[in-house]
């Protein structure tokens, strides 16, 4: 079946650093891949996209790479700050639009 | 984009009763789907909440557990029958505006908790 691992532990790093979460994948080829962030006591919001055929993609501070040999997907937000605590969700998209969801991971900055 | 709205947005439920939850968005849609998510867990999809026929079903859930209707292109409901606690979840409702692999919106979610 497949399967989508993040990080389960919480990543903590310091402001102004640059955070790298990790998006692994089993069992499947992905013709997307979607990165969400969750606060508490909300839906998730969708941050990046990125194709099969995209290696990086960037938004503002956001990076997305998608590597479909290594099954994996990394998400590097530079220069953090303590507002993009929270909890990130990878997602692989099927052709019939259906979201898969990873663990998540969540992610806390400190000044 | 689509913003979403649910209610009610917390329910606390007797074992064997059924509650529907609510779904509606600002501007019409494609594609609607609605998500469970239970504490410290991540987002499993229950169905595909098709416009004008029966809804598409995941492995492990059911019809008749999570009835899910859409009448328009603006607004579905999902029923968590006869409950029982294992059933205490968050439930969501996300929808896409195109279709092909595209961004969802997601509502706010309805937490539901079974006594």
């Amino acid at each position: 079946s497949q399967k989508i691992e993040q990080n389960s532990e919480a990543l903590n790093i310091q402001e102004g650093k640059t955070a790298t979460l990790t998006c692994n994948y089993t069992n499947y080829s992905p013709a997307y891949l979607q990165w969400y962030r969750q606060d508490p006591g909300r839906g998730p919001v969708f941050l990046l996209l990125i194709r099969e055929n995209e290696k990086e993609k960037r938004k503002e501070r956001l990076k997305v790479t998608f590597d479909t040999t290594l099954k994996q997907s990394l998400f590097h937000i530079t220069a953090s700050q303590p507002a993009d605590s929270a909890t990130y969700l990878c997602a692989l998209v099927r052709n019939t639009d259906k979201l898969i969801f990873g663990t998540g991971t969540r992610l806390q900055v400190f000044p | 984009s689509a913003v979403i709205s649910q209610k009610p947005s917390r329910d606390i439920c007797q074992r064997g009763t059924s509650l529907t939850i609510q779904c509606q968005v600002d501007s019409q849609v494609t594609m609607m789907f609605w998500y469970r998510q239970q504490p410290g867990q991540s987002l499993t999809l229950i169905a595909t909440a098709n416009q004008g026929s029966e809804a598409t079903y995941e492995s492990g859930f059911v019809i008749d557990k999570f009835p899910i209707s859409r009448p328009n292109l603006t607004f579905s409901t999902l029923t968590v029958s006869n409950m029982s606690p294992e059933d205490s979840s968050i439930y969501l409702c996300s929808a896409e505006t195109s279709p092909g692999g595209n961004e969802q919106f997601f509502g706010p979610g309805t937490r539901l908790t079974v006594l």
